[in-house]
């Protein structure tokens, strides 16, 4: 089993649209986690970390559950600007990030 | 966030030549830095992690007399792809922090072999 599984996609939602994607993890002793947004040919950069409180930023909503190992990011009200690659990761401790293969959405006018 | 910088972000080389890609943290000190490759429509993977003053950790797999790591300063890491090959073609990218907190990445270099 992969150390992080996220669903390859591609989303294709209309703008103004309400997304979600889903990401499990299999290592019941990771602390960290994160949403990494990537367009295409460029680095990875930081979205937002997820807490297990769950968290909120503008139209981005976090989620965490440690019992499932399962955590989630919603978008609301989709802008095309949204299109991207959106990374779940997760770290343990103070070892390197583990990285999802990603989830594309593509966000159409 | 923390600022890293990547040098070159292209090149372009020809097979049995080597290539040295440089991984600079800009406003902050780097002790540790990490160091991936991304193939197309593939995630990031972990090629090695870079201890300044000491020798790079590679993960299985990854050949270390092929990707030479040289982290000499608190603000510098290279990688060397030596004697490339049309299979090294790839996107390099370098990253800086980790650990609990989050990771900073340089812009990338893409380099292809032919």
């Amino acid at each position: 089993r992969k150390e992080v599984e996220q669903d390859p996609g591609p989303f294709n939602v209309p703008e103004g649209a309400t997304v979600a994607f889903n990401c499990t993890y299999s290592n019941s002793a990771s602390q960290s986690f994160f949403w990494y947004r990537q367009d295409c040919r460029k680095e990875p950069k930081l979205l937002m970390s997820v807490y297990s409180s769950g968290n909120e930023d503008g139209r981005f909503t976090a989620q965490l559950n440690r019992a499932s190992q399962y955590i989630s990011l919603l978008i609301r009200d989709s802008k095309l600007s949204d299109s991207a690659t959106y990374l779940c990761v997760v770290n343990v401790g103070n070892t390197p990030l583990v990285f999802g293969k990603g989830t594309r959405l593509s966000v159409i006018a | 966030g923390a600022v890293v910088s990547q040098h070159p972000s292209w090149v372009i080389c020809k097979s049995g030549t080597s290539v040295k890609i440089e991984c600079r943290s800009l406003d902050f000190q780097a002790t540790t830095m990490f160091w991936y490759r991304q193939f197309p429509k593939q995630s990031l993977m972990l090629m090695a992690t870079s201890n300044e003053g000491s020798k790079a950790t590679y993960e299985q797999g990854v050949e270390k007399d092929k990707f030479l790591i040289n982290h000499a300063s608190l603000t510098l890491s290279t990688l060397t792809v030596t004697s490339a090959h049309p299979e090294d073609s790839s996107f390099y990218i370098c990253g800086g922090g980790g650990g609990t907190y989050e990771q900073y990445f340089g812009p990338g270099t893409r380099l292809t072999v032919t």
